[in-house]
């Protein structure tokens, strides 16, 4: 079982849907990341919480340290936002590298 | 004024043959990483170096050699490429080991071994 698990795996949403894709950990951290993953490949961080919720522009990023859970949500999703999402853990233990989930596709058809 | 580089972007080789990856940073970050994401997309990290140093090492084969000149440059040497070597490689940098900073991602380079 991977520590770090998201869901759903794939999504697929109408223009102007909200979305929300979640992430559960069962380990303990000093930071979450999520990354955003376009086709071609390139990483780009979205978001770095340790607590509470991020906003930018339309993503509004939040985590319950307790729970282990974080969300990430896109407002009036757009076709541009099809990639795939990352969510990634800062292990209190392994000092700065990322631990991964396994990716959620997320598709905005027009 | 690309923050990460990383070259070549791809890379299509022969079994056995010896290959290197570039990657460099301009943002003054002490900390770089190499991961390796696979063919369902999972990413996995391969070394950590901090300040030219080797920090992790994370039961990768001894065919893949880290390389660190200075700190703003973190290269890849793979000997012997393997067909289960092919995977789209990433060099990451963060500012340091501690802090809580955000990442920043190369754009990969994808390997073809064949």
């Amino acid at each position: 079982k991977n520590e770090v698990e998201q869901s759903p795996q794939n999504l697929t949403a109408q223009e102007g849907e909200f979305i929300t894709i979640n992430c559960s950990y069962s380990v303990g951290i000093s930071a979450l990341h999520w990354l955003q993953q376009h086709p071609g490949g390139g990483i780009v961080s979205l978001f770095m919480l340790s607590s509470g919720k991020k906003k930018h522009g339309r993503l509004i990023a939040t985590i319950n340290i307790q729970e282990k859970h974080s969300s990430l949500h896109i407002t009036a999703s757009h076709p541009r936002d099809s990639a795939v999402y990352i969510c990634a853990v800062r292990k209190s233990t392994s000092g700065s590298r990322l631990t991964f989930g396994e990716g959620t596709q997320l598709t905005v058809n027009p | 004024d690309t923050a990460v580089s990383q070259t070549p972007k791809y890379l299509v080789t022969q079994m056995g043959n010896d290959k290197s990856i570039k990657c460099e940073q301009n943002l003054g970050h002490d900390t770089m990483y190499w991961y390796k994401q696979d063919s369902k997309k999972f990413l996995k990290i391969m070394f950590s170096y901090n300040n030219k140093e080797l920090i992790i090492n994370e039961t990768v084969p001894n065919r893949f050699s880290p390389k660190s000149p200075d700190k703003a440059h973190l290269n890849l040497h793979i000997n012997s490429l393997e067909l289960g070597d092919s995977a789209v490689y990433f060099c990451a940098s963060s500012q340091d080991l501690m802090t809580d900073g955000g990442y920043t991602f190369g754009s990969g380079t994808r390997l073809t071994v064949v």
